[in-house]
């Protein structure tokens, strides 16, 4: 069964480096998000991304962060320079299209140090 | 600015008999509702799924009710299994859009 995957599964980094979070999105489909869970918190949604460019965006998504499709099968988070309050469960989602169910990744967890 | 809410962080049931979630939420926009399940250090797992036309929807054990009126979704689970321990979100949204989660109930089955 196609499932989304990402990469690192865990990723310890210093405040005010930059970090990628990497996801490979399901192969057809079309619509790419990013969500993250901030330890004891609800899933939040970050950004939708569709036809290579920003479709939604929460407020959280702020200038310190950046989206990518580089190729034909990844979907990048950047942030330019980490917080601490940036430490959190990242999940990727993709979807078919914009009115189908949206499938998880197993998450990256970041660490902000 | 909780628009989906999910007032119970917890629900103990024993094997075998039913298990109801309950969903609550705020904004009549929403169209499009989801039960995800996470087990820890995993991702959201889809469960099941309702759209706003309907009120039902069963897939095996599972089933969502929707009440729109009273902005208000459950999922059923017949009969439970310790297998279907996890915590289980509440999501919704307009189709297309964010999805909005609520907090999660943990639900234990035991045997």
């Amino acid at each position: 069964e196609p499932e989304v995957t990402q990469t690192p599964s865990h990723q310890v980094t210093q405040m005010g480096q930059e970090v990628i979070l990497r996801c490979v999105p399901i192969s057809n489909h079309l619509y790419f998000y990013w969500y993250r869970q901030i330890l004891g918190q609800k899933v939040e949604f970050l950004v939708s991304f569709y036809n290579n460019e920003i479709s939604e965006k929460s407020e959280i998504f702020d200038d310190q962060f950046s989206v990518e499709r580089p190729d034909g099968s990844n979907f990048t988070l950047k942030i330019r320079s980490t917080k601490l309050e940036d430490s959190a469960m990242y999940f990727c989602a993709s979807s078919a299209s914009g009115r189908d169910t949206q499938y998880f990744g197993p998450g990256t967890r970041l660490t902000v140090l | 600015d909780q628009q989906v809410k999910q007032n119970s962080p917890s629900l103990s049931v024993q094997e075998g008999r039913i298990s109801i979630l309950n969903c609550d939420y705020t904004n009549s926009m929403f169209d499009y509702f989801l039960w995800y399940k996470k087990y820890p250090a995993e991702g959201p797992t889809f469960l099941i799924s309702i759209s706003s036309i309907k009120d039902k929807n069963e897939d095996g054990r599972f089933t969502v009710f929707l009440n729109k009126s009273a902005k208000h979704l459950s999922l059923h689970i017949v009969p439970s299994q310790p297998g279907d321990s996890a915590v289980y979100f509440c999501a919704a949204g307009r189709s297309g859009y964010a999805l909005n989660f609520g907090k999660g109930t943990s639900l234990l089955v035991t045997p």
